[in-house]
């Protein structure tokens, strides 16, 4: 079966850090690049981070960078997202989203998406 | 960064009627090389991930019911769903991805059934 299935969340105070996971199946992993993308309680869709196919372009949006660390382990079909400094507005339900389209021929919207795992900073 | 704006914020249509849903981007998402809009739809009910609809401004994703099209080039699209259905209640979002250091979405259009 083709998912995506994160790990990871939990309660965390502010200031600390937490790691999550994103465990992949069903399709060529490493053909395709993969992203994070959070919600915040009763908010809309945030794009977090992302990773080309072969980890040659990262890119992170302005409210992580420097925060966050992506990272991907082929051999594991897994992703990673390294969350340090947390704050509250970091509150959010975390989703790994597949890119579209293999490797040189990617595209980053994002056609296969987990079901979460929620983070809550509070102290 | 590209900001996306959608258009309204909510909507209530009657079962079997229309509904159209607006983005607009602060720039164009157009490529001159490919002629593609880096634009993209997606539903998300509630409880449940976003699900792909639309890519390329106008290209239906597989499976997608054909009542759901996109339309629009540039910076100014439409998400437009011809015969409203009963499971077709959601929050819909635009996103662009012209931008890939920095993608973003619309703020999202809720559909309700009047």
């Amino acid at each position: 079966e083709v998912q995506l299935v994160e790990s990871g969340g939990g309660l965390v105070q502010p200031g600390r850090s937490l790691r999550l996971s994103c465990a992949a199946s069903g399709f060529k992993f490493d053909d395709h690049a993969m992203h994070w993308v959070r919600q915040g309680p009763g908010k809309g869709l945030e794009w977090v981070s992302g990773t080309s196919w072969n980890s040659g372009i990262i890119a992170y949006a302005d409210s992580v960078k420097g925060r966050f660390i992506v990272s991907r382990d082929d051999a594991k079909n897994s992703l990673y997202l390294q969350m340090d400094s947390l704050r509250a507005e970091d509150t959010a339900m975390y989703y790994c989203a597949k890119g579209s389209g293999r490797r040189s021929f990617s595209y980053w919207y994002f056609d296969l998406w987990g079901r979460g795992t929620l983070v809550t900073v509070s102290s | 960064d590209i900001v996306m704006t959608q258009s309204p914020d909510s909507l209530a249509v009657s079962l079997g009627e229309r509904a159209t849903i607006n983005c607009k981007s602060s720039q164009s998402l157009s490529y001159t090389t490919n002629n593609k809009n880096y634009l993209a739809w997606y539903q998300q009910k509630p409880g449940q991930p976003p699900r792909l609809l639309i890519y390329w401004a106008s290209t239906r994703e597989s499976g997608v019911p054909d009542r759901f099209s996109g339309s629009g080039s540039g910076t100014d699209f439409t998400l437009t769903i011809s015969s409203l259905q009963a499971e077709d209640v959601a929050v819909y979002y635009c996103q662009q991805f012209y931008s890939t250091s920095a993608l973003t979405f619309g703020g999202g259009t809720r559909v309700e059934i009047k």
